[in-house]
């Protein structure tokens, strides 16, 4: 089955500064990534996604970019503030017929002030 | 409208009994799915449920667990004779499914199941 890894596993940035998560799978059948960020005791929440056909996608200060052939993909969030700071979650679904997520272990983002 | 909500939101059983976990999806959402999360883990499929189609049971960790879906709507995770190892939270999503097409998956605020 599909092995999604995720570096690193905690990650700390000053307010303003750059963050960049990474993820890893490993069906090459696997064409849709979300990334979903998770507040201290609160439910996963989708910030982002990415299918197979598209290279990179922006939301604001919010990107994703894929690589297909390497079977990789990565978050960036630029302009950090302080409300960034979560645990962000990558995934992967491998198709039509399996629509479950595989999820990976989870980056704890802190922004400091 | 609402969302996913789920019931209880917390869960002390003594090893060996048994537990029911309650999803109401999303009104109209004929994908279902429940996933587990350990402490400081990533989350772990565990089953999904697609309108009247069989459900896809390949991530349930023993015969212990099962879930039903009764009207295409309410589900139910069921774990029997409970172990230490079972106490996590588990979360319930649902979502939309239309051909071709990737919908997004909204989670509930999840069970916290704790087995003493």
């Amino acid at each position: 089955g599909e092995n999604v890894e995720q570096h690193p596993s905690t990650l700390s940035v000053q307010e303003g500064d750059s963050a960049v998560i990474k993820c890893t799978y490993s069906d090459s059948a696997s064409n849709y990534f979300p990334w979903y960020k998770q507040e201290l005791g609160k439910r996963p929440q989708l910030i982002i996604d990415i299918r197979s056909n598209v290279g990179e996608k922006k939301d604001q200060r919010i990107a994703v970019t894929l690589n297909k052939t390497a079977k990789h993909f990565s978050l960036h969030i630029t302009e950090t503030q302080p409300e960034d700071s979560a645990v962000y979650f990558c995934a992967a679904s491998q198709g039509p017929g399996r629509r479950a997520l595989t999820f990976g272990s989870g980056t704890r983002l802190q922004v400091q002030p | 409208g609402a969302g996913v909500s789920q019931s209880p939101s917390n869960k002390v059983t003594e090893k060996g009994k048994d537990v029911e976990l309650r999803c109401d999806p999303i009104s109209g959402h004929t994908a279902l799915y429940w996933y587990r999360q350990s402490l400081g883990q990533g989350l772990e499929f565990l089953i999904y449920f697609q309108g009247n189609s069989a459900p896809d049971k390949s991530g349930l960790p023993s015969d212990r667990f099962s879930a039903e879906r009764t009207g295409g709507s309410v589900s139910t995770l069921t774990i029997q004779r409970t172990q230490q190892e079972d106490s996590a939270v588990y979360l319930c999503a649902s979502s939309l499914v239309r051909l071709a097409v990737y919908n997004e998956q909204f989670f509930g605020p999840g069970t916290r199941l704790t087995v003493l």
